[in-house]
């Protein structure tokens, strides 16, 4: 079974520039995170997605940071404009979660520079 | 509020020892679930277990075992005869679970521990 794809793997960006992250789920998996992780710290999550709809999107910078998942499946991050504070690792994780927290599988990140 | 502390920020020890990775959370929640995670130089995230609030039976899977007591809002994490392939940085979760139709499931993480191997 493939796992949890994310593109490009790394970026490199000036400050107020746009950048846009892909992330492929699992097959199947209705349940997708957008976690943000800065070096030194656990990941937190940015948004959370169930099918196409948003569940919970309360830390996500939203003057800056728009998500979207577009049939259920793909979603996309972008960043606009970048701050220097948003240099750090974007996370995308995906689970089957029915009726209970399952696992979340994670992709193996975009890490984001901004200079 | 939910919150997971990792107190050990870096843990090094020789290749054989055993070593106990720890993780106390705090949870308003009856029903709850804590994970923990690996994350290896190559920096993916990568699954170890999931552990429900109802569930207080310690468990093994190979040279790893956890325990988990409530009594002490704990769950530890134990690597016996630990190897170099176990140099990594580990994360305890907590989800947090609403009793509502928007499960939202999402995890809450503690700083991690950074596990050095040495052989």
């Amino acid at each position: 079974e493939a796992g949890v794809a994310q593109s490009p793997r790394y970026k490199i960006i000036e400050k107020r520039q746009s950048v846009a992250f892909w992330c492929n789920p699992i097959s199947g998996h209705a349940t997708l995170y957008w976690y943000q992780q800065i070096l030194g710290q656990g990941p937190k999550l940015l948004i959370q997605f169930q099918n196409n709809g948003v569940v919970d999107d309360s830390q996500l910078p939203k003057d800056r940071f728009s998500a979207e998942r577009l049939k259920g499946v793909d979603s996309t991050l972008k960043i606009q404009p970048a701050k220097l504070e948003d240099s750090a690792v974007y996370l995308c994780a995906s689970s089957n979660m029915k009726g209970s927290p399952g696992a979340q599988y994670f992709g193996p990140g975009t890490r984001l520079t901004v200079l | 509020a939910q919150k997971v502390t990792q107190a050990q920020t870096e843990i090094s020890v020789v290749e054989k020892e055993d070593v106990t990775l720890d993780c106390v959370y705090e949870t308003r929640d009856t029903t709850y679930y804590l994970f923990w995670y690996k994350q290896p130089p190559s920096g993916e995230l990568v699954f170890l277990i999931r552990r429900n609030s109802f569930d207080e039976q310690n468990e093994i899977s190979g040279r790893y075992s956890w325990n988990f007591q409530k009594s002490t809002s704990s769950f530890n994490f134990t690597i016996t005869a630990s190897q170099v392939v176990d140099s990594a940085v580990y994360f305890c979760a907590l989800s947090d679970l609403e009793v509502s139709s928007s499960n939202t499931g999402k995890l809450i993480f503690g700083q991690g521990t950074t596990l050095q191997v040495k052989p």
